[in-house]
C-alpha cells in the first residue's frame, strides 16, 4: 500500500492567491483528518470526515478555509484567499474508522509570501 | 475535556543508553493512548498504542510504552537508544467517554537527540 498521498509536497504562493491541497486516503479507509503544524501552535486538528461526511470542523480557522471529500478516497483543503499566517505544514491522515489508528501523509509545506 | 502533556521539550541521551520520553494525560473516561514519531520533513509515523489489556505495549523499532492509570502516564521507552532514533515524538490521547467526541489530542512533542 502506498500510504496516504498528499500533493503538492511544497507550495509557495503570494498573499491573496487560492491554494488547494490534496489528499488521497489509504485504500479501504473511510475517515479523513486534516491537521496543521506550526512551531507556535504545534499540531492542530482542522476538520475530519467519516464516510465522506464532515463530522467536526470546529478547528477550521475561519471562512477562508474549506474542505471537501468529493469521493471516498480523495479530499481537498482550500484556502481562499491565502494569508502569510497560513504558512505551515498541512497533514492529512486516514483511518479505518474514526476511532481507529490514524496514518499520516508526508505533508504539504505551504509558504504564503 | 481531554489533554496531553509532554513536559520535556527535548531529551538528550547517549547512544546505547536507555531512553524515556514522558507523557501524561487527562480524560473523563478511559484513554486510548498513542505514540507517533516524526522525522525531519516527514509526516507522523505511528509507533504504538494502548487500548486495553497489558499495561506494557510494544511497538515499532524496539520502542515500548507503559500505561500507568494511577499516575495517568504513558511514557515511551527504549532499552538502548540509536542515533537514528533522533526525531520528534508525539503522544496523543482519545477519551472513550461517551460525550468526548472522536478526536485525538496531541501533546506538544518532545525532541529526542541521541548522541554517538
Amino acid at each position: 500500500d502506498a500510504g496516504v498521498i498528499q500533493s503538492p509536497r511544497h507550495e509557495v504562493t503570494e498573499m491573496g492567491q487560492e491554494v488547494t491541497l490534496r489528499c488521497k486516503l489509504i485504500s479501504g479507509h473511510n475517515s479523513l483528518f486534516w491537521y496543521r503544524q506550526t512551531m507556535m501552535r504545534g499540531l492542530e486538528l482542522l476538520i475530519y470526515f467519516n464516510n465522506n461526511v464532515p463530522i467536526d470542523d470546529s478547528g477550521m480557522p475561519e471562512d477562508r478555509f474549506s474542505a471537501k471529500m468529493p469521493n471516498a478516497s480523495f479530499s481537498t483543503l482550500k484556502i481562499q484567499p491565502s494569508e502569510p499566517r497560513d504558512s505551515a505544514v498541512y497533514f492529512c491522515a486516514s483511518s479505518g474508522g474514526i476511532r481507529e489508528t490514524q496514518y499520516f501523509g508526508p505533508g504539504t509545506r505551504l509558504l504564503v509570501l | 475535556a481531554q489533554s496531553v502533556a509532554q513536559p520535556e521539550d527535548q531529551v538528550n541521551v547517549a547512544e546505547g543508553n536507555p531512553l524515556t520520553v514522558k507523557c501524561t494525560y487527562s480524560v473523563s473516561g478511559n484513554p486510548y493512548l498513542f505514540w507517533y514519531v516524526q522525522y525531519p520533513n516527514r509526516g507522523l509515523q505511528f509507533l504504538l498504542k494502548y487500548i486495553t489489556g497489558d499495561n506494557l505495549v510494544k511497538g515499532s523499532y524496539g520502542f515500548e510504552a507503559e500505561f500507568n492509570k494511577s499516575q495517568t502516564s504513558f511514557h515511551l521507552k527504549k532499552p538502548s537508544a540509536l542515533v537514528s532514533d533522533s526525531a520528534l515524538y508525539f503522544c496523543a490521547v482519545r477519551d472513550t467517554y461517551n460525550n468526548a467526541g472522536n478526536m485525538l489530542t496531541f501533546g506538544g512533542g518532545t525532541r529526542l537527540m541521541v548522541k554517538p
